[in-house]
């Protein structure tokens, strides 16, 4: 049974560019949800897609955006890069947005650096 | 304001010794669910333990147990009999209430270093 998977898994990108990341869920999962997580931090939350809509966003500008496919697969999309978005960008996906117990499933990351 | 806190940045133990790594949270929600994490140097999170406020029992799972003190909004994860591939980062998160949209809010993480 395939977990999360992510792609790249490495990817360097000038200021000013445009990048896509992707994300396949574990199978049997509906919601995918994107966390960015800085050098020494923790993960941040950026948004939960559901039934291909986002249904949740953390603090983060418009130039993060997603989609979710059809196959419940995910893309995050990030505009106009600053050398503050390098990070571990982290995908978690779970069966349905259930309760307060739901467990997230995390892929191991895309590691973007912006020079 | 930060709502989970980890004070402690870094952690030693030797190996086969009990580990206890604090967490705090801070919450205005009666309902809200705490997790562990453990983040090898591959990146990937992985979920270790779960404690929902309204259980009356401490959380355990094999070797790991969540010591919860409700009234001191603290959640501390206890790691009996340390085993070298238990050094990783460690994160405690939180889900808040009923329509919290199922988001996680981690705290900054403690490193631990199991020694020989």
């Amino acid at each position: 049974d395939a977990g999360v998977t992510q792609s790249p898994t490495h990817l360097i990108k000038t200021r000013g560019q445009q990048v896509t990341l992707r994300c396949s869920p574990k199978s049997g999962h509906d919601t995918v949800s994107w966390y960015q997580q800085a050098l020494g931090q923790g993960p941040q939350f950026i948004f939960q897609y559901y039934e291909e809509e986002e249904r949740q966003r953390g603090n983060f500008p418009d130039r993060f955006s997603g989609h979710q496919f059809p196959n419940y697969s995910s893309e995050l999309n990030v505009n106009a890069l600053l050398l503050g978005d390098s990070a571990l960008y982290l995908c978690a996906s779970s069966l349905i947005p259930g309760g307060m117990n739901t467990e997230a499933f995390f892929g191991q990351g895309t590691r973007l650096t912006v020079v | 304001a930060q709502k989970i806190t980890q004070t402690q940045p870094g952690m030693f133990v030797q190996e086969k010794e009990a580990v206890t790594l604090d967490c705090t949270y801070d919450t205005s929600d009666q309902s809200y669910g705490l997790f562990w994490y453990k983040q090898p140097s591959s990146g990937e999170m992985i979920f270790l333990i779960y404690q929902g406020s309204y259980d009356e029992q401490n959380a355990t799972e094999g070797r790991y147990s969540l010591n919860f003190q409700k009234a001191r909004k603290s959640a501390n994860l206890v790691i009996s009999a340390s085993q070298l591939g238990d050094s990783a980062m460690y994160f405690c998160a939180m889900r808040e209430g009923v329509d919290s949209g199922y988001a996680l809010n981690f705290g900054k993480g403690t490193s631990l270093l199991v020694t020989p």
